[in-house]
């Protein structure tokens, strides 16, 4: 695709619910990131990937959050369980080198995640 | 691990004037700058980048600087415009390390 998808674009989920993300990045994009942005803040690293190798999820909030990203290219994050300081906006970033700096990352438009 | 702080939190210029956004950053080992744009409802986009190695980097009217020393870098907009007012972040990496991003500047431009 043009550019990195992500759906859906909002989700309403009930406390309690478990929810899982998507993340379409860029074709051949080795890097693939996530982060939680909260109203009014900077994103928040969550996990990062290399092809389908998860490197670092040192900041996973929790052990309700899991990513995956079994093929290296579409990436699941899913949350169990969900709890009101959940909500924020859930944003996927790819690159095409493992190297950043070298090649920019690209966001998607993020989704909006609303624990009720 | 690497810390990034971005001020001010909330910038009001002039249409035409300049803007300044400062940040600093805690990892000597970051080497790679980015500045991202982030317009209301919509995803972070990179406006300009600047990596270890140079201190200066220009893009018409955007400037950012760096100073590996003193551990700063710095987003300059000139003759700003309506179009300009957005969140702007900051960030940092060591290239094998995933981006860290400041807190973000809410830039209003005032026609």
């Amino acid at each position: 695709g043009a550019g990195v998808s992500q759906s859906p674009r909002y989700k309403v989920a009930k406390r309690g619910q478990d929810v899982a993300l998507r993340c379409d990045p860029i074709s051949g994009h080795v890097s693939l990131f996530w982060y939680q942005q909260a109203l009014g803040q900077g994103p928040e690293f969550l996990t990062y990937f290399q092809n389908e190798a998860q490197l670092d999820k040192s900041g996973l909030p929790s052990d309700r959050f899991f990513a995956e990203r079994p093929e290296g290219s579409v990436s699941t994050l899913k949350i169990q369980r969900t709890q009101q300081e959940d909500s924020a906006v859930y944003l996927c970033a790819s690159s095409l080198s493992w190297v950043l700096g070298l090649t920019e990352a690209f966001f998607g438009q993020g989704t909006r995640l609303t624990v009720v | 691990g690497e810390n990034v702080e971005q001020h001010p939190s909330t910038l009001s210029v002039q249409e035409g004037d300049s803007a300044v956004i400062k940040c600093t950053y805690s990892d000597s080992a970051s080497n790679y700058f980015p500045w991202y744009k982030q317009e209301l409802g919509k995803r972070p986009q990179l406006i300009i980048d600047i990596r270890s190695n140079v201190g200066e980097k220009k893009d018409q009217r955007i400037a950012v600087t760096l100073n590996k020393t003193a551990k700063h870098f710095s987003l300059h907009i000139t003759e700003t415009q309506p179009e300009d007012s957005a969140v702007y972040f900051c960030a940092a990496s060591s290239g094998n390390t995933p981006l860290v991003f400041g807190k973000g500047t809410r830039l209003s431009v005032i026609a």
